[in-house]
């Protein structure tokens, strides 16, 4: 089965719906990882959990609300979204943050905002 | 700070043609990690190699080579015989090495390579 799966690939929305992001990882990992990736701008980390506790949030904007039940799903929120939200969402997992690990990255959710 | 540049925005080459994709880094530490990752069209970011900075052993895997040297702050990544299937953006980056907080990547804006049949 593949390391890190992510559904849905492909999501549009409109500004005022309400959708989530769901990522799992088959890799025993304990950090994943939100990037986002948008048109000619490099990879930008969103946020980052480690044993299911927020460690990081890269100031993203409220609209974004994560969700970690547990450390192999990861979830993004999403409502009230701006055209400029239109990216591909990738998540990411490695072993945990202790140390310096490999970040092992799903296909992406592409998401365009109506 | 660190910084990662891949001047390369894109490249274009006919197939069987060898590739070589550069990336030079910028640190201050001594202790760090380089990876390249392929991203092909269909937006998954696929991990390739990881490299310590002690270790300036070339890497050979199939088609693929990397050359790190340390003296220029470069690992650059040649792909020998290119294939159709090696079109996709590489992203060279850089990380930290020691404990907590360190896992953040500094990637490159990436190389798009298109290799025509």
């Amino acid at each position: 089965e593949t390391g890190v799966t992510q559904t849905p690939r492909h999501l549009v929305m409109g500004m005022t719906n309400k959708k989530s992001l769901k990522c799992e990882q088959h890799l025993g990992h304990n950090a994943m990882y939100w990037y986002k990736q948008s048109a000619k701008k490099p990879l930008e980390l969103m946020f980052v959990y480690n044993f299911k506790e927020q460690t990081e949030n890269n100031s993203v904007p409220s609209r974004f609300s994560p969700e970690c039940p547990n450390s192999s799903h990861l979830f993004l929120h999403l409502h009230t979204l701006q055209p400029e939200d239109s990216a591909l969402y990738l998540c990411a997992s490695s072993q945990d943050l202790a140390g310096t690990y490999t970040q092992y990255f799903g296909p992406g959710t592409r998401l365009t905002v109506l | 700070a660190q910084k990662v540049t891949q001047a390369q925005t894109e490249i274009s080459v006919v197939e069987k043609e060898d590739v070589t994709l550069d990336c030079v880094y910028e640190t201050r530490d001594t202790t760090y990690y380089l990876f390249w990752y392929k991203q092909p069209p269909s937006g998954e970011l696929v991990f390739l190699i990881r490299r310590n900075s002690f270790d300036e052993q070339n890497e050979i895997s199939g088609r693929y080579s990397w050359n790190f040297q340390k003296s220029t702050s470069s690992f650059n990544f040649t792909i020998t015989a290119s294939q159709v299937v090696d079109s996709a953006v590489y992203f060279c980056a850089f990380q930290r090495a020691g404990m907590g907080g360190t896992y953040k990547y500094i990637f490159g804006t990436g190389t798009r390579l298109k290799v025509l049949a």
